[in-house]
């Protein structure tokens, strides 16, 4: 099974404050996925990443969100202007295969 | 709205047993089928995946597809109290990937 970390584990910063979370594939792979998890809810899909672009996105993200993969292996999720209601666990997923997807540890988002 | 829809539970069984986990999706379109095991506070792992209709059979867990009924079941044989978790079942639809809330397993030993 491949592996992901991501960081930082846990982030708390303001309301309007700019985020960067960050997934690190320790092998090549090709799928890259951003989900959110709000405490006591459904795992939500954010957006999918193939080939180095945007695959696909739900309609929860907006232009506030933005991915990439600035060095080629680090893919990360940017939030421009964070709000109370963006608090969850982030999860990235990787995957060699579209169906298979592997998350990684999440990291924690507080918005204050 | 396309809709996962799965029972809360919590469901219990007793060790040894047969666990069955039940999935209902909304969109015909769907391609494909996932389980995943979500322990409390980690994140979600997969278990298997199914795109065909009928069973496909890895180790102790058995998905199930019915795409004329819209139904995606997971068998868990012979239930350990390690299997203890919640399950969630995705759907792949147009690309995007669609989670239920989950159902809470309890194996009882």
């Amino acid at each position: 099974e491949p592996e992901v970390t991501q960081t930082p584990s846990h982030q708390v910063t303001q309301m309007g404050q700019e985020v960067i979370l960050r997934c690190v594939p320790i092998s090549n792979h090709l799928y890259f996925y951003w989900y959110r998890q709000i405490l006591g809810q459904k795992v939500e899909f954010l957006v999918s990443f193939y080939n180095n672009e945007i695959s696909e996105k739900s309609e929860i993200f907006d232009d506030q969100f933005s991915v990439e993969r600035p060095d080629g292996s680090n893919f990360t999720l940017k939030i421009r202007s964070t709000k109370l209601e963006d608090s969850a666990m982030y999860f990235c997923a990787i995957g060699l295969d579209y169906n298979e997807q592997f998350f990684g540890p999440g990291t924690r988002l507080t918005v204050l | 709205q396309k809709e996962v829809e799965q029972n809360s539970g919590p469901l219990s069984v007793p060790e040894g047993a047969i666990a069955s986990l039940n999935c209902t999706y909304s969109d015909r379109g769907s391609q494909s089928f996932f389980w995943y095991r979500q322990y409390s506070g980690k994140s979600p792992e997969l278990i298997m995946f199914i795109y065909s209709n009928g069973d496909k059979e890895d180790g102790r867990f058995t998905a199930q597809l019915n795409k004329a009924s819209q139904y995606v079941s997971l068998l868990i044989r012979d239930s350990q109290p390690s299997d203890s978790a919640t399950y969630l079942c995705a759907v792949n639809t147009g690309n995007q990937f669609y989670f239920g809330t989950g159902t809470s397993l309890t194996v009882i030993p």
